[in-house]
């Protein structure tokens, strides 16, 4: 299977700082990679789209301005938490999507984020 | 109602049992169907993927699809405490929607030894 990783694994940050996320597919390339949180018990909750080269498409209810998403590269996404306060504490998920042989999604193995 | 609907369980079994696991879903653009599997604290690791209706062997693993009655299914034969584990059945349109995958609630299995 393909192979994407994300760096780190886990972050403890105060409040008020921001907190950066790297996803990257090791294996192939990715146009789109994908951003979730999943909290305790839950599926997946799809925070934004991003696609290499363009700006990020968020889903309804995500702020914008507080996860910054940058997809510079056809194997790096980015996704920074500005501003962390306790309530973004959370797992997040970054996946990249393979066009070849099967259209579908692989995934990274999640940041645990905890702010103080 | 949600688009795509799963059982959350959890669902308990002892060693050897066959599991089936089970979605259904409304939105007949999706064409392209998975199954993953989460261990806890972990992302999730694709199992099984299938284009269209029909079914999907790999090892202990079945994978159908029944476009015609919207319901997939995750069959695992001879079940291992390994397998212990949250089952989620994802979904997708392709292009049409973006790529974007639309996840089930996730089903919770433990096998006991």
């Amino acid at each position: 299977g393909a192979v994407v990783s994300q760096h780190p694994s886990w972050v403890i940050c105060k409040s008020g700082t921001s907190v950066k996320i790297e996803c990257r597919s090791l294996d192939f390339q990715a146009t789109t990679m994908f951003w979730y949180r999943q909290f305790p018990k839950q599926s997946l909750m799809l925070m934004a789209t991003s696609n290499e080269g363009s700006k990020a498409t968020y889903e309804q209810g995500v702020e914008k301005d507080k996860f910054l998403i940058n997809h510079a590269s056809l194997t790096l996404s980015t996704l920074t938490v500005t501003s962390a306060h306790p309530e973004d504490s959370s797992f997040y998920i970054c996946s990249a999507r393979r066009l070849t042989p099967t259209d579908t999604q692989y995934f990274g193995p999640g940041t645990r984020l905890t702010v103080l | 109602q949600k688009e795509v609907e799963q059982d959350p369980g959890p669902l308990s079994v002892p060693e050897g049992a066959i599991v089936s696991l089970n979605c259904t879903y409304s939105n007949s653009a999706f064409q392209y169907f998975m199954w993953y599997r989460q261990y806890s604290r972990k992302g999730p690791e694709l199992l099984m993927y299938t284009y269209s209706s029909g079914n999907k062997e790999d090892g202990r693993f079945t994978a159908q699809v029944d476009k015609s009655s919207k319901y997939i299914s995750l069959f695992i034969r001879d079940s291992q405490p390994s397998d212990s584990a949250t089952y989620l059945c994802a979904m997708s349109g392709g292009d049409n929607q973006g790529g974007k995958l639309i996840f089930g609630q996730g089903t919770e299995l433990s096998v006991k030894p």
